[in-house]
């Protein structure tokens, strides 16, 4: 069965330090989404992607995240520098949004620690 | 502005009863409602969806009911099984010309005693 994949699962960084996280989705899905998940709360998207096109990045921090689909596939998602509040489950999902199909995959999702 | 609410953190049910999870919410474009099952360090997992203009939609051991009037959906889980121990996240998705955007509720802890 195709699954979203994401990497890392895990990663402890310092506060300050640049972090990567790497998305790729299912095959033939044109929207990516990269949701931020603090415990207790539900996912908030950070930023969604139709191809290789931003659709939505107004809850994305922009002065210290970034984030890329080059080649309208796998995603890549940045904090730099990362702080403290940064700490929770980074999501990605995909869809095909094709009318008929609505729901979002996730992956299995990147716990960062920011110390 | 939380346009989906889960407004019962944790729901604590014995095996085989019925679990009724809860879902309120403001928006009245959202077209489309999901719910999704996320256990501890994995992304969620889709589980049933329903359309705005149904009010109710059946798969297996889950049905998703919608009253659109009161902008409530509920998912009901029945028999209840120590497997379906999780957080449930209600979500909806209103269109937005091209695309489509997913809305989170905080979701609810689902404890299934054996």
């Amino acid at each position: 069965e195709a699954e979203v994949a994401q990497s890392p699962r895990y990663k402890i960084t310092e506060k300050s330090q640049a972090v990567a996280f790497w998305c790729d989705p299912i095959s033939g899905h044109a929207t990516l989404y990269w949701y931020r998940q603090i415990l207790g709360q539900g996912p908030e998207l950070l930023v969604q992607f139709q191809d290789e096109s931003v659709v939505d990045d107004s809850q994305l921090p922009k002065d210290r995240f970034s984030a890329e689909r080059l080649k309208g596939v796998d995603s890549t998602l940045k904090i730099q520098p990362a702080e403290l509040g940064d700490s929770a489950m980074y999501l990605c999902a995909s869809s095909l949004q094709d009318g008929l199909n609505t729901e979002a995959f996730f992956g299995q999702g990147t716990r960062l620690t920011v110390v | 502005d939380q346009q989906v609410k889960q407004n019962s953190p944790s729901l604590s049910v014995q095996e085989g009863r019925i679990s009724i999870l809860n879902c309120d919410y403001t928006n009245s474009m959202f077209d489309y409602f999901l719910w999704y099952k996320k256990y501890p360090a994995e992304g969620p997992t889709f589980l049933i969806s329903i359309s705005s203009i149904k009010d109710k939609n059946e798969d297996g051991r889950f049905t998703v009911f919608l009253n659109k009037s009161a902008k409530h959906l509920s998912l009901h889980i029945v028999p209840s099984q120590p497997g379906d121990s999780a957080v449930y996240f209600c979500a909806a998705i209103t269109w937005g010309g091209s695309n489509y955007k997913l809305t989170f509720g905080k979701g609810t802890l689902l404890t299934v005693n054996p």
